[in-house]
C-alpha cells in the first residue's frame, strides 16, 4: 500500500518567514495529494490540494509543488503569521484505490512573534 | 456547504462496555464514508472504509468484531466499538465524500473523543 513520509515533524519559524514541509510517497499510481491544517482537539482542514495532472498550485500565501518522477510535493507558507501555528499533515490517495488517504506523520509548525 | 458532524463529540466509557460514534453528512449525500482514529501527537490512520448498502473495508491490522461499521443510508455511517478497553482510548474522526463529486476531496468530522476508563 502507500506510505507518505512528511518532514520536518516540527518547523519554528519567525514571523513573516518562509515555512517548508515536504513529504514524499510510494506509490505512482497516486493522483491526489491534500494538505491538512489541524489544530488541537478539531477535525483537519484542507488549505490547498493538487492533482497529479499539475506542478504547482498556489493560493495567496500557500502553494505546493508537486515532482511526480520524483514521488514529492511539498507546502510552501510565506509570510508566516502567528495564526499559522498548527499542525500540518500531507496526505495522497489515488482513485482506483478508492480515494482512500493515506496521511504523512505531521509538522507541528509554530510561528513566533 | 459540505457540512459532516458527528456525535457524540465525546465520551468516557467503562472498560468492557460499547460505544457507538455517528457521522453525518448534512447537507449532502456520501455513498463514501471513511474512518480514522488519532492518537496523541500522532498521524490520522485509516480505519475502514464504508460504503452504504454494502460491508465496511478494513485497513489490515483493524479487528473487524471489534470496530463495527455500518451505513445504512447515504447521510449515516456509525462507528461501534465492542468491549472497549483504555487502549481504544483515541480521537475518532469520519470523513465523507459526496456522492456523484468529480474532485477528490473528502469532508471531515469534527471528531469524537473517546475515553476508555
Amino acid at each position: 500500500g502507500e506510505n507518505v513520509e512528511q518532514h520536518p515533524s516540527t518547523l519554528s519559524v519567525q514571523e513573516g518567514d518562509s515555512a517548508v514541509i515536504k513529504c514524499t510517497y510510494s506509490d505512482s499510481a497516486s493522483n491526489y495529494f491534500p494538505w491538512y491544517k489541524q489544530e488541537l482537539g478539531k477535525r483537519p482542514q484542507l488549505i490547498i490540494d493538487i492533482r497529479s495532472n499539475v506542478g504547482e498550485k498556489k493560493d495567496q500565501r500557500i502553494a505546493v509543488t508537486l515532482n511526480k518522477t520524483a514521488k514529492h510535493f511539498s507546502l510552501h507558507i510565506t509570510e508566516t503569521q502567528p495564526e499559522d501555528s498548527a499542525v500540518y499533515f500531507c496526505a495522497a490517495s489515488r482513485a482506483t484505490a478508492g480515494n482512500k488517504l493515506t496521511f504523512g506523520g505531521g509538522t507541528r509548525v509554530l510561528v513566533k512573534p | 456547504g459540505a457540512v459532516v458532524s458527528q456525535h457524540p463529540s465525546w465520551v468516557i466509557c467503562k472498560s468492557g462496555t460499547s460505544v457507538k460514534i455517528e457521522c453525518r453528512s448534512l447537507d449532502f449525500q456520501a455513498t463514501t464514508m471513511f474512518w480514522y482514529r488519532q492518537f496523541p501527537k500522532q498521524s490520522l490512520m485509516l480505519m475502514a472504509t464504508s460504503n452504504e448498502g454494502s460491508k465496511a473495508t478494513y485497513e489490515q491490522g483493524v479487528e473487524k468484531d471489534k470496530f463495527l461499521i455500518n451505513h445504512a443510508s447515504l447521510t449515516l455511517s456509525t462507528l461501534t466499538v465492542t468491549s472497549a478497553h483504555p487502549e481504544d482510548s483515541s480521537f475518532y474522526i469520519c470523513s465523507a465524500r459526496p456522492r456523484d463529486s468529480v474532485n477528490y476531496e473528502q469532508y471531515f468530522g469534527p471528531g469524537t473523543r473517546l475515553t476508555v476508563t
